[in-house]
């Protein structure tokens, strides 16, 4: 079936640096999304990216669509305390649009 | 507006027992999900409904899960003869719109079985 891979699956970031998670799929997607869990919280819609190459920014979140539609990234600067939790992307492949998650990108912010 | 909810937010069970878990969708949406997240890991999905459809079960792990949706709101997971490897959060989340729509996820069930 349809995989989405996230990778790293865990990250230490020092507060105040930059990271960034991907997403990567095996097929083409029609489209991207992201989402956000805090600890003992639930997932939290982010953003979502349709267009081949699109590139949108939420603050200091920017998140990027490849060319080819497989791969999407999520780059954070300045990391602060309050970007610790687990990132997730779900892929959606076109004619069978049930998103399919990836298994999460899991940070933790050092102060 | 209200967001998707669920009950109970926790559930502690004997093995062998049967539980019940609740979700109440946004007024409104027609696709509903479950998913179980155990402890640090990702999402499992288990089953989705999407209007009058038939559900698409592909998820579910075993027989002695089930779901059902009533009346296009209200849905009810179903565990049968809980194992203790039962044991996990489980998220129901609704959408507005068929996939790969928004998906607005509940506070979650945190599932224990003894």
């Amino acid at each position: 079936g349809q995989q989405v891979m996230q990778i790293p699956q865990y990250q230490h970031v020092q507060e105040g640096e930059d990271f960034t998670t991907y997403c990567n799929s095996s097929t083409t997607l029609s489209n991207i999304q992201w989402y956000k869990q805090r600890p003992g919280g639930h997932p939290v819609f982010l953003i979502q990216l349709v267009k081949s190459g699109e590139v949108k920014k939420q603050k200091r979140l920017t998140f990027q669509f490849g060319e080819a539609k497989k791969n999407s990234s999520l780059h954070i600067t300045a990391t602060q305390t309050t970007d610790v939790g687990t990132y997730f992307c779900a892929g959606a492949v076109r004619g069978n649009n049930r998103l399919a998650f990836g298994k999460g990108n899991q940070v933790v912010v050092i102060p | 507006g209200a967001g998707v909810s669920q009950s109970p937010s926790n559930k502690v069970t004997e093995k062998g027992k049967d539980v019940e878990l609740r979700c109440d969708p946004i007024s409104g949406h027609t696709a509903l999900y479950w998913y179980r997240q155990s402890l640090g890991q990702g999402l499992e999905f288990l089953i989705y409904f999407q209007g009058n459809s038939a559900p698409d079960k592909s998820g579910l792990p075993s027989d002695r899960f089930s779901a059902e949706r009533t009346g296009g709101s209200v849905s009810t997971l179903t565990i049968q003869r809980t194992q203790q490897e039962d044991s996990a959060v489980y998220l129901c989340a609704s959408s507005r719109l068929a996939p790969p729509d928004t998906q607005y996820f509940g506070p979650g069930t945190r599932l224990t079985v003894l």
